[in-house]
């Protein structure tokens, strides 16, 4: 079953390190989300990518988060001098096409799982 | 900015009760609305969706949700449900952000828990 794979599915840092989340997504899916999930809150939306391209990035914090899905390789979410707030579950999902109309499907992944000690 | 409103933040039943799940969202334009499952340690799966046309829509597993457009509300709703659908349930909404894309906007969730 080639769905959206994230990895890691459990990431433990320090304050201060680097946290890294990959997201490889469905096959032929060219277009990649990122979301939010702190505890006891819905999923938020941080940021679209397209090949190459960042589309939307207004769910993303102005400092330390970054973003990118390279033409080749999965779609990294990077988090610079993580701090305990930070720790959260990011889920990345896919779509095969812009959702312009609002009418496609997003395919989630399991999620990753940050823990900042 | 959307915002969508989940009231029940865990419901406990018996299996076989009925189950009915409220979500209403604050976007007065066009939207689409979607409930996702997400059962524990797996991945948010589609449960169901209204794009247009019957407002009463029916997903997988036996559920359905009613679009009510003058109420702002797609509720989620099961005749009787199993432990199996133990889980969390997201509902959400595909509205243009402003940004130049659609954005899902999900509530907060609702666990259910059945109790057999």
């Amino acid at each position: 079953n080639a769905g959206v794979m994230q990895n890691p599915r459990h990431l433990v840092r320090r304050r201060g390190q680097e946290a890294r989340l990959r997201c490889s997504p469905v096959k032929g899916h060219s277009h990649v989300y990122w979301y939010r999930q702190l505890p006891e809150e819905g999923l938020k939306f941080m940021v679209y990518l397209q090949k190459e391209n960042i589309i939307d990035e207004s769910g993303m914090p102005k400092e330390r988060f970054s973003a990118e899905f390279p033409k080749e390789g999965p779609s990294i979410l990077r988090i610079q001098q993580v701090v305990r707030g930070d720790s959260a579950a990011y889920f990345c999902a896919s779509s095969p096409s812009t959702i312009s109309s609002g009418a496609n499907v997003l395919t989630f992944g399991a999620g990753s799982r940050l823990t900042v000690l | 900015a959307q915002s969508v409103s989940q009231h029940n933040h865990h419901v406990i039943l018996s299996e076989a009760a009925s189950l009915e799940l409220g979500c209403n969202y604050s976007y007065g334009g066009t939207v689409n609305l979607f409930w996702y499952v997400q059962y524990p340690g797996q991945h948010l799966q589609l449960l169901l969706k209204y794009f247009s046309g019957d407002p009463l829509v029916k997903g997988i597993k036996g559920f359905e949700a009613e679009f009510i457009k003058s109420k702002f509300s797609f509720n989620l709703r099961k005749p009787s449900v199993q432990w199996s659908d133990t889980a969390e349930y997201f509902c959400a909404v595909n509205s243009y952000s402003g940004a130049g894309s659609y954005q899902l906007t999900f509530g907060k969730g609702t666990k259910l828990s059945v109790i057999p």
